[in-house]
């Protein structure tokens, strides 16, 4: 899988917007990117992917540079319960083969602060 | 419904033993994944599931790690003779497919090995 760049760590106050970044100059043509936070104690859970175009969801956007080379995740209205790190991942979901696992680097911790 | 389950949630073992952690799918996902995630780290990719058959494995630490999935649904990570390295936060996923679908995580079962 291409590798992704992220901050370490980001802060944001309570109902703020938070936009959180991700480098992936290497991305190619098929490579989705994918979205996953883990809260304190718990597994991962799915956030957002897209291919090309800008995604919404009930939990947040994605926002993909017209190049593809970076993404932004955007949270609307940060809530303490979005304390967590997030990962950005890139997959090509049409990869045949064995290349299926989803591949974690140390991603963002984002502290929310009331 | 119910989500992916794994258990126990938490096991203390002594050096030497053998352990097994078990890992309840999403009814009907074909795709199950075995990560581990040591204190402050990242997740580590050990082994992916297509139905029963494991394409990819190449995370498997040492071959005293194994896992086996029967009847396309439950699987169990086996640690036989286990150190103190391999005291970490074990992580099941699950998907629908392979491709273009999300993954459902676990809670984990935390493996401290005294």
């Amino acid at each position: 899988d291409a590798k992704t760049t992220q901050p370490n760590s980001m802060e944001s106050n309570e109902e703020e917007p938070v936009h959180l970044p991700c480098n992936h100059s290497t991305i190619s043509g098929t490579d989705y990117i994918h979205w996953y936070r883990q809260l304190p104690s718990q597994g991962p859970e799915y956030v957002i992917h897209g291919l090309t175009s800008n995604v919404n969801n009930r939990m947040a956007s994605l926002a993909i540079a017209e190049d593809r080379k970076s993404s932004t995740l955007i949270l609307h209205r940060a809530t303490l319960r979005d304390a967590a790190v997030y990962y950005c991942i890139l997959r090509d979901e049409n990869s045949g083969g064995s290349n299926y696992k989803l591949t974690f680097g140390k991603g963002t911790l984002l502290t929310v602060n009331p | 419904g119910a989500g992916v389950s794994q258990s126990p949630s938490n096991k203390v073992t002594e050096k030497g033993k053998d352990v097994e952690l078990r890992c309840d799918p999403i009814s009907g996902h074909t795709a199950l994944y075995w990560y581990r995630q040591s204190l402050g780290q990242g997740l580590e990719f050990l082994i992916y599931f297509q139905g029963n058959s494991a394409p990819d494995k190449s995370g498997l630490p040492s071959d005293r790690f194994s896992a086996e999935r029967t009847g396309g649904s439950v699987s169990t990570l086996t640690i036989q003779r286990t150190q103190q390295e391999d005291s970490a936060v074990y992580l099941c996923a699950s998907r629908e497919r392979l491709v273009n679908t999300e993954a459902f995580f676990g809670q984990g079962t935390r493996l401290t090995v005294v």
